[in-house]
């Protein structure tokens, strides 16, 4: 089983300012199959960004994915009030799908 | 446009059990797994499975081997989830989501199981 660890657990910012967020694989993840999901309070997750870097549906262009192998990241260039939530990675690169624990991007 | 709808809230005691159903509208139920996600009171998001809805097969993840059931009804195009004999750390929410590659793309809104004497 690929384990996904998340950097860091907590993310303190300010609207406006850019939050980076990193999800690290135990192994390497086949054809970079890893995503990003959004999870605000009491609501569902909304899928962010596929396939290491390919934004989802919808999503705007201040969500942006990068990384490959091991080592993935997901920026936000500029906080906007509702962007303040849990963001998780995932991987489906092999049979068994993954989670990460998270990443809460708070207000500072 | 895709909806999947999940069925209401349940209570129930120890050893009891529960089917939460997930209704999926607005493309074709035959064509996209469908995942079932756990999340724990205050915890992250946990895979536990998925059944492949063309051939009825189903995967389960470690740790939902035995008392977890994944099922379907093309008819009404609806997956289920059957938890048996419940134990107190069952209770969570529990999502179905449509999963055309393992990327997760539509969820339903959750179905909190509350499992409690």
């Amino acid at each position: 089983e690929i384990v996904l660890t998340q950097s860091p657990g907590t993310l303190s910012l300010s609207p406006g300012e850019r939050a980076t967020l990193s999800c690290r694989a135990s192994q390497s993840i086949s054809n970079n199959y890893l995503v990003w999901y959004q999870q605000r309070p009491g609501r569902a997750p909304r899928l962010l960004v596929y396939r290491a870097s390919s934004r989802a549906t919808g999503i705007p262009d201040r969500f942006s994915g990068s990384g490959s192998g091991t080592d993935f990241t997901l920026t936000i260039s500029r906080l906007e009030p509702e962007d303040f939530a849990v963001y998780y990675c995932q991987q489906y690169g092999s049979p068994h799908l993954t989670f990460g624990g998270g990443t809460k991007v708070e207000i500072k | 446009q895709v909806q999947l709808v999940q069925s209401g809230s349940e209570l129930k005691k120890p050893g009891a059990s529960v089917k939460v159903s997930c209704k999926a509208s607005g493309y074709t139920f035959t064509i996209y797994n469908m995942n079932w996600v756990r999340q724990a009171p205050g915890q992250g998001l946990e895979w536990m499975g998925w059944i492949h809805t063309n051939t009825g097969n189903p995967t389960y993840a470690q740790g939902f081997t035995g008392r977890f059931v994944f099922s379907f009804d093309t008819s009404v195009s609806t997956a289920y989830l059957q938890i048996i004999d419940l134990e107190a750390e069952d209770t969570a929410v529990y999502y179905c989501a449509r999963g055309p590659t393992g990327a997760l793309d539509y969820w339903g809104q959750g179905t909190l199981v509350t499992v409690s004497s």
